[in-house]
């Protein structure tokens, strides 16, 4: 169980186009979803945190009008990446929180299996 | 913010040997503490995690220990294998209050056969 699922695993694009990665929790519901940014060699930086039906919440120096991030649904969320430039090339990945329905009420954290980007 | 420490960043062993990464955190009020493997190209994989009621826990080869105390948790692998080689990762967070994770730097495991 606790399968976190992205879409595209990898993709590469010219600069100025836009792309789109799909997270989804495949056996779980996610009323909070995350998305991190890691390059090579470094620790996952967490970009924003995605709540099921509200707006994103980013960190400080993330451009929000630049990585778009809806959640619509308990299992999907989704990161555009607008206007894409070759400084946003990067390896992307989305977690997944896990609320069980009984128990201490700690949330754990499923990772999706990542999404390389490379832009042009 | 809760600030977290890992060390160390590599780590080579023998296949058979055993290998301990150490992490210190800051922020008294963190309850959760989990452990992830990430593979080279791969997202991160939860392998074992301890919550701040148990001072250790233990699945198979791996365990982790939690010293409420002096604010700092180690992960123990024992009998390595060449398929631990990966980064791991270590992260605290307040649990059911805020839910986002804070991460170490990793430690790159490298198991020699």
């Amino acid at each position: 169980g606790a399968v976190v699922s992205q879409h595209p695993s990898r993709v590469i694009c010219k600069s100025g186009t836009s792309v789109k990665i799909e997270c989804r929790s495949l056996d779980f519901q996610a009323t909070t979803m995350f998305w991190y940014r890691q390059f090579p060699k470094q620790s996952l930086m967490l970009m924003a945190t995605s709540n099921e039906g509200s707006k994103a919440t980013y960190e400080q120096g993330v451009e929000k009008d630049k990585f778009l991030i809806n959640h619509a649904s308990l299992t999907l969320s989704t990161l555009t990446v607008t206007s894409a430039h070759p400084e946003d090339s990067s390896f992307y990945i989305c977690s997944a929180r896990h609320t069980p329905t009984t128990g201490q009420g700690y949330n754990e954290q499923f990772f999706g299996p990542g999404t390389r980007l490379t832009v042009l | 913010g809760e600030n977290v420490e890992q060390h160390p960043s590599t780590l080579s062993v023998q296949e058979g040997d055993s290998a301990v990464i150490k992490c210190t955190y800051s922020d008294s009020a963190s309850n959760y503490f989990p452990w992830y493997k990430q593979e080279l190209g791969k997202g991160p994989q939860l392998i074992i995690d301890i919550r701040s009621n148990v001072g250790e826990k233990k699945d198979q080869r791996i365990a982790v220990t939690l010293n409420k105390t002096a604010k700092h948790f180690s992960l123990h692998i024992t009998e390595t294998q060449p398929e631990d080689s990966a980064v791991y990762f270590c992260a605290a967070s307040r649990g059911s209050t805020l839910g986002r994770l804070y991460f170490g730097r990793g430690t790159q495991l490298t198991v020699w056969p």
